[in-house]
């Protein structure tokens, strides 16, 4: 099973400013199957990005991903009030499926 | 538009069996795709727990296999999950989501939340 690390576990920023999410992988995985997604209170988890670079429907071009092997990022370029939430990396490269433990975005 | 709808019981004694259906529509599930249970215990984080494909191929993550059933109704355009056994720590938010191939959970149910309680 590849088991994903996620760090830091709580990001504490200001809107306006950049968020860099970390998502360590325990073995080599495939950028084209490493995905990230958001999750507020109540709520679903909500597809960002997937495969190397595409977002999903309806998703601004402030969120970018990158990396390669066991090591991948998610940037959110300008924080806005509605992404202060709990964001998951994900891989389907390797079976099971797995996720990652989670990096929260908080309001500083 | 697609839509995922969990539904089932949201109380279960422990030992007994956990079942939850997702009801799909906007998407004919013997169309395409890998149609998945996912749960969150309270709090925690996410794990995948199986799925079923279109032609209804099925997989078991191995942490839950010798517990659970995943099986679909194309007539209803449902699939379901069976957990047997269940303990509280079988607690937790169940989504049913999709997998489409070479992307990933683009859809998902709303959630349904299962206690374990006796």
């Amino acid at each position: 099973e590849i088991v994903l690390t996620q760090s830091p576990g709580t990001l504490s920023l200001s809107p306006g400013e950049r968020a860099t999410l970390s998502c360590r992988a325990s073995q080599s995985v495939s950028s084209s199957y490493l995905a990230w997604y958001q999750q507020k209170p109540g709520q679903a988890p909500r597809l960002l990005i997937y495969g190397a670079s595409s977002r999903a429907t309806g998703i601004p071009d402030r969120f970018s991903c990158g990396g390669s092997g066991t090591d991948f990022t998610l940037t959110i370029s300008r924080l806005e009030p509605e992404d202060f939430a709990v964001y998951y990396c994900q891989q389907f490269d390797g079976s099971p499926w797995t996720f990652g433990q989670g990096t929260k975005v908080e309001i500083k | 538009q697609v839509q995922l709808q969990e539904s089932g019981p949201g109380l279960v004694k422990p030992s007994e069996t956990l079942s939850l259906t997702c009801t799909v529509s906007g998407y004919s599930i013997s169309s395409g795709y890998y149609w998945v249970w996912i749960r969150q215990p309270p709090g925690k984080g996410l794990e995948c727990i199986g799925s079923i494909s279109h032609s209804g191929t099925t997989y078991y993550n191995p942490s839950f296999k010798s517990r659970v059933t995943i099986s679909a109704d194309t007539s209803k355009n449902q699939f379901s999950l069976r957990l047997s056994s269940v303990t509280p720590a079988d607690t937790a938010v169940y989504y049913c989501t999709r997998h489409p191939p070479g992307a990933t959970f683009d859809y998902w149910g709303q959630g349904t939340l299962v206690t374990v309680s006796s």
